[in-house]
């Protein structure tokens, strides 16, 4: 099975901040890469599709990057509603597996 | 508009057998797949197995031996059957539709997910 590792598992941050959450594959994923939000109240969605493609309806203060084992997602300019888990998945191989999420927390 | 919204028992014996069903509305799964995942208590998520469009099945290896999903067309329902279950089995359990694009898919519609505590 294809480890994906989240980095940080928590990161505290304030309004208007930049932040860069890192997901490591333990092996070549091929930008096989997705990136979902869950909320407080559990509600999960995605945000970003195949490293780099914004889900119609996300904010464009989202952004994803990488290639090989190396991914990240990028969000530009904090906002109130941003502050939730952050989760990975690759779909290059079967089992498909998420990150261990990233709580991004209030400063 | 597409939804999906997952039903189940809530509280489950350990070693009995888990049935949990997800009814989707505004797709149809003759020409959707769905896939269900599962998220223990503060931990991160688990992809479980999916039904294809065209009714095959694939599962995680790590539950295969003890997971069965199936599904009833005319009634737009997906079925999940877990067998021989423990406490570590205790999680929330959502269903997902997996959508299809030109060289990718994605989760894109979840289901608000129903908890299941395997206790005594």
């Amino acid at each position: 099975d294809i480890q994906m590792t989240q980095t940080p598992s928590s990161m505290p941050a304030s309004l208007g901040e930049r932040v860069t959450i890192s997901c490591r594959a333990s092996q070549g994923i091929s930008n096989y890469l997705n990136w979902y939000q869950q909320k407080p109240d559990g509600t999960i969605k995605p945000l970003i599709y195949y490293t780099s493609n914004l889900q119609s309806g996300v904010p464009s203060r989202f952004s994803g990057s990488g290639s090989g084992t190396d991914y990240s997602l990028t969000i530009s300019s904090l906002e109130p509603e941003d502050f939730a888990m952050y989760y990975c998945q690759q779909y290059d191989s079967s089992p498909w597996t998420f990150g261990g999420g990233t709580k991004l927390e209030l400063k | 508009q597409v939804q999906l919204k997952e039903s189940g028992p809530g509280l489950v014996q350990p070693s009995q057998t888990l049935s949990l069903t997800c009814t989707v509305s505004g797709l149809s799964l003759t020409s959707n797949s769905v896939s269900w995942i599962r998220q223990p208590p503060g931990k991160g998520l688990e992809w479980m197995g999916v039904i294809w469009s065209n009714g095959g099945t694939d599962y995680n290896s790590a539950i295969k031996s003890r997971l069965s999903i199936s599904r009833d067309t005319s009634k737009s329902q997906v079925f999940l059957k877990m067998n021989s279950l423990q406490t570590e089995d205790t999680a929330m359990y959502f269903c997902a539709r997996n959508f299809y694009g030109y060289n990718y898919w994605y989760f894109d519609f979840w289901g608000p997910g129903t908890m299941v505590t395997v206790s005594s």
